[in-house]
C-alpha cells in the first residue's frame, strides 16, 4: 500500500550548520509534496511543499528538492537555529485529499 | 480570529464512556479532517469530509463516527472509549481546488484511564 518512509528519526545538529531530512515515498502517482513543522504541544504547520513539475524550490533558509525517478524527496535546512527545533513531517500526495504522512524527525539544534 | 479550532483541548474520561470532540474551520475551505497522533508522533488521516460529504474513510473501528452539519463544522463521536484511543486528535482543513495545504487545528489530547 501507499508508504513514506523518513530518515533520520532524530537529528542533532550544531547552531548555524545545515539539517537533511529525506523521505522515500512508495505512490509513484504522488505529485505532491509537503513538510510540516511540529514544535512542542503545537499544531503541525506547513514550512514548504513542492509539486511533481518543479525538481527544487527554496524559502529562505529551507529548501527541498525532488527526485521523481528515485521516488525520493529532501527537506534542507541552513544556518540552523535553536527555533529550528521541532519535530519535521513529510508527506506525499497524488492531489487527492490524502495525504501520506512520514514517521517524522526530531531535529534538535544545539546552541 | 483562529482558523481552525477544536473543544475541547483536552480530555480525561474513562474506558468505556462515550465523547465528542468538535472542530470549527472560518477559512471558507471546503474539506476537512480528522488525524489521530499517537504517542510515538506518527500522523494518521482517520477520515475527510468535502462538502459534507464523506470521502476518505480509513480502517477506523466502527467506535468512532464522523459527523459533518456544514462545510465549517466536522464533529468526531467516539463510543465505548479503550485505553488505545489515547492520542492527540487533530482536525484540519483545506481548499480543493486552489490548495493542497492543510491547516490543522490545535488538537484535543484525550487520555482514556
Amino acid at each position: 500500500g501507499e508508504n513514506v518512509e523518513q530518515h533520520p528519526s532524530t537529528l542533532s545538529v550544531q547552531e548555524g550548520d545545515s539539517a537533511v531530512i529525506k523521505c522515500t515515498y512508495s505512490d509513484s502517482a504522488s505529485n505532491y509534496f509537503p513538510w510540516y513543522k511540529q514544535e512542542l504541544g503545537k499544531r503541525p504547520q506547513l514550512i514548504i511543499d513542492i509539486r511533481s513539475n518543479v525538481g527544487e524550490k527554496k524559502d529562505q533558509r529551507i529548501a527541498v528538492t525532488l527526485n521523481k525517478t528515485a521516488k525520493h524527496f529532501s527537506l534542507h535546512i541552513t544556518e540552523t537555529q535553536p527555533e529550528d527545533s521541532a519535530v519535521y513531517f513529510c508527506a506525499a500526495s497524488r492531489g487527492t485529499y490524502k495525504y501520506i504522512f512520514g514517521t517524522g524527525t526530531r531535529l534538535k539544534v544545539l546552541a | 480570529d483562529t482558523a481552525v479550532s477544536q473543544t475541547p483541548k483536552y480530555l480525561v474520561t474513562q474506558m468505556g464512556n462515550d465523547k465528542s470532540i468538535k472542530c470549527e474551520q472560518n477559512l471558507g475551505h471546503d474539506t476537512m479532517y480528522w488525524y489521530k497522533q499517537d504517542s510515538k508522533k506518527f500522523l494518521k488521516i482517520m477520515f475527510s469530509y468535502n462538502n459534507k460529504e464523506l470521502i476518505i474513510n480509513e480502517t477506523v473501528p466502527n467506535r468512532f463516527s464522523p459527523k459533518s452539519p456544514d462545510k465549517a463544522h466536522l464533529n468526531l463521536h467516539i463510543n465505548s472509549l479503550e485505553l488505545g484511543d489515547s492520542a492527540v486528535y487533530f482536525c484540519a482543513s483545506s481548499q480543493s481546488r486552489e490548495s493542497y495545504e492543510q491547516y490543522f487545528g490545535p488538537g484535543t489530547r484525550l487520555t482514556v484511564t
